[in-house]
């Protein structure tokens, strides 16, 4: 049963565009959220994160927002460039639990075209 | 550059050799992971080590065994893989393993395996 998940398989945006990515996930008690990006041939970079008791957090063009009722979060580029195009990963995690690992979602791939 | 390097990059195996993955992180970090990335699926975590201890063993079949000779250095020896162990692997580190791991943790470039 897969926790965290990522529907949208893919997402194409337009340089200069707002690139909005998202995440749902089942376990009402992860408290800790981050997002990933990787590049083909490389490992996963960590990108950004999130702890539950916030609603937004944002560095530079990327900004996660938390919306706990939803069980939703997402990430907002603006604007969008060329070499943000990776598959994108969300991964949560209960850290009060001591098999609080973090789960990872499928991941989408964002595609940025000039 | 993470910090956490692997190799080899590459690797091809018949079914009936061995071969030992490398993971080494220069963060100064007490946890270290193996995850199995195979394609159209979640990463797939498989060991974890914090302090050179093992702390999660995630239902992995004993052709895979993890060793962790100090908290640098972790490997991955490979015995007798199928076909379908055909995945990228993934070596990640993280400060500690305080809550169970869910801190943020930092990926090496991953070794693509391919099982013939």
């Amino acid at each position: 049963d897969q926790q965290v998940k990522q529907n949208s398989p893919s997402l194409s945006v337009q340089e200069g565009r707002i690139s909005i990515l998202n995440c749902d996930y089942t376990n009402s008690m992860f408290d800790y959220f981050l997002w990933y990006k990787k590049y083909p041939a490389e490992g996963p970079t960590f990108l950004i994160s999130i702890s539950s008791i916030k609603d937004k957090n944002e560095d530079g063009r990327f900004t996660v927002f938390l919306n706990k009722s939803a069980k939703h979060l997402s990430l907002h580029i603006v604007p969008s460039q060329p070499g943000d195009s990776a598959v994108y990963f969300c991964a949560a995690s209960d850290r009060g639990s001591t098999l609080g690992r973090l789960y990872f979602g499928r991941g989408t791939q964002l595609t940025v075209w000039p | 550059e993470t910090g956490v390097t692997q190799t080899p990059r590459h690797l091809v195996m018949g079914m009936t050799n061995k071969k030992s993955l490398k993971c080494e992180q220069h963060l100064g970090h007490n946890a270290m992971y193996w995850y199995k990335q195979s394609a159209k699926k979640p990463l797939e975590l498989m060991f974890v080590y914090s302090l050179e201890e093992r702390v999660e063993n995630n239902s992995v079949p004993s052709r895979f065994s993890p060793e962790c000779p100090n908290s640098s250095h972790l490997f991955l020896h490979l015995h007798t893989l199928q076909p379908e162990d055909s995945a990228l692997y993934l070596c990640a580190s993280s400060r500690n393993f305080e809550g169970g791991g869910g801190e943020t943790q930092y990926f090496g470039p991953g070794t693509r395996l391919l099982v013939l």
